[in-house]
């Protein structure tokens, strides 16, 4: 079945340290996101890909970084400047220009980060 | 700044009566609205999507509505079911469909 699989479900990350959430997509899809929720609030955008070697930041992009080296793979690393890292991390994808016609994103299943 | 609000107030109905949740944005005029349905601990899931042309969408038990004068967007499950308990989302295009924002969702209570 085609989807989205995010791992771990979930990670624990030490004051300091780096983690990263990994973002797998078998849709053929271009454009990739990775989005923040925190309850009570919508989901914020972190970073976005649009095509394979570039990516934009989104709305929250201090103390996030992120690659696309692969169609498939977007993942997102949390760096220790990221001060309030605990959350529910969102991957998705979409086909470029599409979202509008056939509709919506597809998320992956999330990884709960928190830190200890 | 563009906002956009759904009741943060769970909503509770009884099986088989219409659920009705609201969705209400201001600043901005989109060129279509979505809405999503997340389970605790999962992904939302894309359901229906509007666009500013449209007054009304359906797909089986969902109603969709979209009023650009009111900036509100109105979403029916009819005939609900315990199984449709869930948060629901509603989201909105910002250009490109890159930029969209998200409301915070209603959490809705289908009681048997």
């Amino acid at each position: 079945d085609g989807g989205i699989t995010q791992s771990p479900k979930y990670l624990f990350r030490k004051e300091g340290q780096n983690v990263t959430l990994s973002c797998e997509q078998n849709l053929n899809h271009d454009a990739m996101y990775w989005y923040r929720q925190d309850p009570g609030q919508g989901l914020r955008l972190i970073y976005y890909s649009q095509i394979v070697n570039d990516f934009q930041k989104g709305d929250i992009a201090e103390g996030y970084s992120v690659s696309r080296e692969k169609k498939e793979s977007f993942p997102l690393t949390v760096t220790s400047a990221q001060k309030n890292p605990t959350a529910f991390y969102l991957c998705a994808s979409s086909i470029p220009g599409t979202v509008g016609s056939s509709g919506g994103y597809t998320f992956g299943s999330g990884t709960r980060l928190t830190v200890v | 700044s563009q906002k956009i609000e759904q009741n943060s107030e769970a909503l509770n109905i009884q099986e088989g009566k219409t659920a009705t949740l609201t969705c209400n944005y201001t600043n901005y005029s989109p060129a279509y609205l979505q809405w999503y349905r997340q389970d605790p601990g999962r992904g939302p899931v894309f359901l229906l999507l509007i666009r500013e042309n449209e007054k009304e969408k359906r797909k089986e038990r969902l109603k969709v509505t979209f009023d650009t004068t009111l900036k509100q967007s109105l979403f029916h499950i009819t005939a609900s079911q315990p199984a449709d308990s869930a948060t629901y989302l509603c989201a909105l295009d910002t250009g490109g469909g890159f930029k969209t924002i998200f409301g915070a969702g209603t959490r809705l209570f289908v009681k048997a």
